[in-house]
């Protein structure tokens, strides 16, 4: 059974700073790697992806991946009230397969 | 260009009857998903298309979900004898995979409620 776990949260943080957004994941053959945004009542929105090791940087939003570790994190940098939401984690194998997604972390934005 | 769309946007029905569920997909885009979320939780995927055929149906709960892609375009996943237990919101999600990698974009969703 693979598996995708991320805390619940809620996850609070002050308007200007970084959140910072942890997952693991069970299964070492995964091989990419998804940040959703999901707003209340709303769909999953893919703001990130990564697929190799290391970091990887879009405008706020950077993603680290450690694959030894099983480890994969989303950081938001100037955390804005925007951002309040939950974000999902997602891991796939290679190829087109389904995501295995966590159960998300809400983050709130304190203005 | 226009995402995935997916109708009706909420379904209200009764234990015991028939629905059907229509998702359409980025224009281009050759495989399909179908996922369900329960509050509070992550989406628990279905099941897939890659064009017209089901790649892996491995996430349907049981007989009574079904789900067709005659044309490799529109879905439809269908639910016989619904039950109370099937209330979600049900996602669709579409790629463009070609030998690259997989990138997901999801539909609004469609919130069924089994009453």
């Amino acid at each position: 059974q693979k598996e995708v776990e991320q805390n619940s949260g809620p996850l609070s943080v002050p308007e200007g700073a970084i959140a910072s957004l942890n997952c693991t994941y069970s299964d070492r053959g995964s091989q990419s790697f998804f940040w959703y945004r999901q707003y209340s009542g709303k769909s999953p929105e893919l703001i990130m992806f990564i697929y190799s090791n290391g970091d990887k940087e879009d405008g706020r939003f950077t993603a680290q991946l450690n694959k030894a570790s099983q480890y994969v994190s989303l950081l938001i940098r100037d955390s804005q009230p925007s951002d309040s939401a939950t974000y999902l984690c997602a891991v796939t194998d290679s190829g087109n397969t389904p995501l295995v997604f966590g159960k998300g972390t809400r983050l709130s934005v304190i203005a | 260009g226009a995402g995935v769309s997916q109708t009706p946007s909420n379904k209200v029905t009764e234990k015991g009857k028939y629905v059907e569920l229509r998702c359409d997909p980025i224009s281009g885009h050759t495989a399909l998903y179908w996922y369900r979320q329960s509050l509070g939780q992550g989406p628990e995927f279905l099941i897939y298309f890659q064009g017209t055929g089901a790649a892996d149906d491995s996430g349907l709960p049981n007989d009574r979900f079904f789900a067709v892609r005659p044309e490799g375009s529109v879905s439809t996943l269908k639910i016989q004898r619904t039950e109370r237990g099937d209330s979600a919101v049900y996602l669709c999600a579409s790629s463009r995979y070609i030998g690259s990698y997989n990138e997901q974009f999801f539909g609004p969703g469609t919130r069924l409620t089994v009453l």
